[in-house]
């Protein structure tokens, strides 16, 4: 158990439809990861925040947002779901500093239907 | 921006030593990241070098060469349960945000 926690664990809806995927990361991480990792693909970085604000951006589509609360957990919110956005999310925190690895949770197994 | 390049698949048998490279180049390093994912499952951090030179760790050890933008992952003894995605992965200066490679697939056969 990495001690990053994901919600929901699977989740299938239609497409055009809104969710919302949670992630609650290790005690004391401030830094938290949010990744998409399609069938045989890599690992896609989407967003990082640190500490409650946004620190990176990578690839992540203007339809997605996320946001990392007070209390450190995040959501990453996916609108107007496409086929396209099936794929597992993964959300992964870490210390503050470059040394120390990333954590990650199980994931969130999105289908689009 | 970083670009990482590893091997999409390898096989090896078991007992077998197998070695897969990584390359990257990145405006800003800050470490460089060498996980483990099993299908369908989360990524287990395996090794980190910042510095040139082996890191060893039971049967796994990783290698950095910073000035040729290259890493290694070395497995030794190789066991079935071996057989996962190796993903290579670079920290940025500035931001920490890790970024991954592609990942190798690796089988190993009896």
């Amino acid at each position: 158990d990495s001690g990053v926690t994901q919600t929901p664990k699977h989740l299938i809806t239609a497409t055009g439809q809104r969710v919302t995927l949670r992630c609650s990361p290790r005690s004391g991480d401030l830094s938290v990861y949010w990744y998409q990792q399609s069938l045989d693909q890599g690992l896609q970085f989407l967003i990082q925040y640190y500490n409650g604000e946004e620190r990176a951006k990578g690839n992540i589509l203007e339809r997605f947002s996320a946001q990392q609360f007070p209390d450190l957990h995040s959501e990453l919110n996916l609108s107007s779901l496409e086929l396209g956005d099936s794929a597992l999310y993964f959300c992964a925190s870490s210390e503050e500093g470059s040394a120390t690895e990333a954590f990650f949770g199980q994931g969130t197994r999105l289908t689009v239907v | 921006g970083q670009n990482i390049d590893q091997p999409t698949e390898m096989t090896a048998t078991e007992g077998a030593i197998v070695q897969i490279n990584c390359t990257y180049q990145t405006s800003g390093f800050n470490g460089l990241f060498w996980y483990q994912q099993h299908a369908g499952e989360a990524p287990t951090f395996l090794s980190y070098n910042v510095l040139d030179g082996l890191e060893e760790k039971g049967r796994f050890s990783s290698f950095l060469s910073r000035s040729k933008g290259y890493s290694y992952l070395l497995l030794k003894e190789l066991q079935m349960k071996d057989s996962a995605s190796y993903l290579c992965a670079v920290r940025d200066r500035g931001t920490d945000k890790l970024i991954f490679g592609t990942g190798t697939r690796l089988q190993v056969f009896p």
